[in-house]
């Protein structure tokens, strides 16, 4: 069946680093723009970035530009996360999920905490 | 880029209808065709119930409709059911190539 699988979340300080990864499986990985959307505790959905089947569209939120890369390996099925600079307000639910314009598919999700 | 306004509850009775708004602009949910509507469970993750503006996905009920006027989108959801409690989240493309989305609903069924 079509699943994602989020992983790489946990604690980090402020200023530290964090990637997260995602596996795709059951449907033709390389066919599919991804996205990346967050969940703050208590908070309703951000959009965080997406990234087109040949990784050559990229578009990030202004909250985390030039913070945060995405990037894909379809040899993989993977969908990445680097994330630098982390702040406070980052802290969140993180998403991995399929399309563009649409979310149809979405992963359970990986938890990322920054704090000292 | 703003979050598009959605209220923060809306309740009804099993049986009735209710509307969820989400209001945007020219540059987002009024410009574009790639409106979709989110139900999220506690704990759980979203699950698209309506993309572009109207349309539902395969084993989505058609208690679900969307709709949209102007810079206004709507979801209706008819003959609630106690299941359907949940937040409800609309996002739409934008002119910026980003994606932007409502801060959330909260549904009771009272």
């Amino acid at each position: 069946q079509v699943q994602l699988v989020e992983s790489g979340g946990g604690l980090v300080k402020p200023g530290g680093s964090l990637r997260l990864s995602c596996a795709a499986s059951g449907f033709t990985f390389s066919d599919y723009y991804m996205s990346w959307i967050r969940q703050a505790p208590g908070k309703g959905l951000e959009w965080v970035s997406y990234i087109s089947s040949g990784d050559t569209t990229i578009y990030y939120a202004d909250s985390v530009k030039g913070r945060f890369t995405i990037s894909r390996d379809n040899a993989k099925n993977s969908l990445y996360l680097q994330m630098n600079s982390l702040r406070a307000e980052d802290t969140a639910v993180y998403y991995c999920a399929r399309g563009r314009f649409t979310s149809g598919v979405w992963g359970q999700g990986t938890t990322v905490t920054v704090s000292s | 880029q703003s979050a598009l306004t959605q209220p923060a509850s809306v309740s009804g009775s099993p049986g009735q209808s209710i509307t969820i708004s989400c209001t945007g602009t020219s540059s987002d949910v009024g410009g574009y065709k790639y409106v979709s509507w989110y139900q999220q469970h506690p704990g759980k993750a979203p699950k698209l119930m309506i993309y572009e503006v109207s349309n539902r996905p395969s084993g989505v009920p058609d208690r679900f409709s969307g709709s949209k006027s102007g810079n206004t989108a709507s979801l209706t959801i008819s003959g609630l059911q106690a299941e359907d409690e949940a937040d409800y989240y609309c996002s739409s493309y934008t002119s910026s190539s980003t994606r932007v989305f409502g801060g959330g609903t909260k549904v009771t069924v009272l």
